[in-house]
């Protein structure tokens, strides 16, 4: 089965500073992994997604996240933090690609502050 | 705008109680995912649905049942309510190509 551990719960970054949010995976078939940003009172909206092509993959508004098979790590990065990137964010994982029958498992999240 | 549509958007009920959810993918989207976000459990996959016929199943409790109807609508009733049942409740549907789940906005469930 497939698991998604996130590393800390709530990171705070001063505005302009470097965004890593770490994510690890498990999983017994080449994974399809995502990240989605919950911002409040909302529905979760995706990010980004590996498929298997490019390592590095980039997302909206200046979000990348590198596969590390090796690692089994997926991490979220932004170079320079916006106030606006204050948020939840979540890594999920899919052990069947994009199959109907398919379950997409959510990591714990982890809560994005910005400080002026 | 997500293109999913979850009613109520909100629901207070009592304990013992049985609710329905209702959800309406984006246009053309087969998949319905259902999940349950609580403070303490986090986001936590309940069951999937594809074209009408269940295809996978997470954490979903006995009381909890979900359906999906010819038009790709779905629902998720909850029966036997208890206090930790009080969580958000998504939905999100898929196009089978990309894989990206469109999550609507949520119905938030208080069992008092």
């Amino acid at each position: 089965a497939q698991s998604v551990t996130q590393l800390g719960s709530h990171v705070s970054v001063s505005e302009g500073a470097l965004v890593l949010l770490r994510c690890n995976y498990s999983s017994s078939v080449p994974p399809y992994l995502f990240w989605y940003v919950q911002y409040p009172n909302q529905g979760l909206q995706l990010l980004l997604k590996y498929t298997s092509a490019a390592t590095l993959v980039k997302g909206i508004n200046g979000f990348e996240a590198e596969f590390k098979k090796s690692e089994t790590s997926f991490h979220l990065t932004k170079p320079s933090a916006h106030m606006s990137d204050a948020a939840e964010y979540f890594c999920a994982v899919s052990d069947a690609g994009y199959s109907s029958a398919s379950k997409i498992i959510f990591g714990s999240g982890t809560r994005l502050s910005i400080r002026p | 705008d997500s293109g999913v549509t979850q009613t109520p958007k909100h629901l207070i009920t009592a304990t013992g109680q049985r609710v329905t959810l209702r959800c309406s993918p984006r246009s053309g989207d087969l998949s319905v995912y259902w999940y349950q976000q609580s403070l303490d459990q986090g986001l936590q996959f309940l069951i999937h649905y594809y074209n009408g016929e269940e295809r996978a199943k997470g954490n979903i409790l006995e009381r909890f049942s979900a359906q999906q109807f010819p038009d790709l609508h779905s629902e998720l009733n909850l029966s036997s309510l208890e206090l930790g049942d009080s969580a958000l409740y998504f939905c999100a549907s898929s196009a089978r190509t990309t894989g990206e789940l469109f999550f609507g906005e949520g119905s938030r469930l208080t069992v008092l």
